[in-house]
């Protein structure tokens, strides 16, 4: 069963704009996780943030955190058409490794 | 360093047969996990091996079996194929079971 939802399902932007896609999940979690896949290949890691953690950076990604809410954020800044992909989020209840993944969110970024 | 490495990259099946994928995972790592990524949707989690022996399991039937040799190389095995069953098979390892997964680009299973 998935975690939680993703959204929006799909978004379309243009080159050099921001893309922002949320995440929701349901139970409480060690630490949550961002990945890309690009057309049906395996996911490559984006960041990890723990659940103490607020908001987290790595060069043009932004991560927020709010376990209150149950719900993460990623922000891609400045976007390239090399961004375009599916971007999914993925709980990890207990720090084991076991990934409960949402349904992903499909960037399609245009030049 | 060589990533996670997965074979077959693509396979096709009849329904009721059996099947085997594989996985390296990553150099230094001991734990592989499975996950089924229907199309359209994201990875389930079958099942995590640590020390050759199956330590977590997903929500997935007795069909779904596994193994981890102790080269910490693993396989997946599917019998009595369902046409549900058509998939990406994505394979990931991790140290110690924390942190960031590898995966490997997947096996695609078509079972018609």
């Amino acid at each position: 069963s998935q975690q939680g939802e993703e959204d929006p399902q799909a978004l379309s932007i243009q080159e050099g704009e921001n893309a922002t896609m949320n995440c929701s999940y349901k139970t409480s979690i060690n630490n949550l996780q961002w990945y890309r896949q690009n057309s049906g290949r395996g996911l490559v890691h984006l960041i990890l943030i723990r659940s103490n953690e607020r908001e987290k950076h790595s060069g043009r990604l932004r991560v927020t955190l709010d376990t209150s809410k149950k719900s993460s954020s990623l922000l891609i800044t400045a976007s390239r058409a090399a961004d375009t992909a599916s971007y999914f989020c993925a709980t990890d209840e207990s720090n084991t490794g076991k990934l409960i993944f949402g349904q992903g969110t499909t960037l399609q970024v245009k030049p | 360093d060589a990533g996670v490495t997965q074979s077959p990259t693509h396979l096709i099946k009849t329904r009721g047969q059996q099947v085997t994928l594989r996985c390296s995972p990553k150099s230094g790592h001991d734990t592989v996990s499975w996950y089924q990524q229907a199309l359209g949707q994201g990875p389930q989690f079958i099942f995590q091996y640590y020390e050759e022996e199956e330590r977590q399991r997903g929500n997935f039937p007795d069909r779904f079996s596994g193994h981890q040799f102790p080269n910490y190389s693993s396989e997946l095995n599917v019998n009595a194929l369902l046409l549900g069953d058509s998939a990406l098979y994505l394979c990931a390892s991790i140290r110690d079971g924390r942190g960031e997964l590898f995966f490997g680009e997947g096996s695609r299973l078509t079972v018609l």
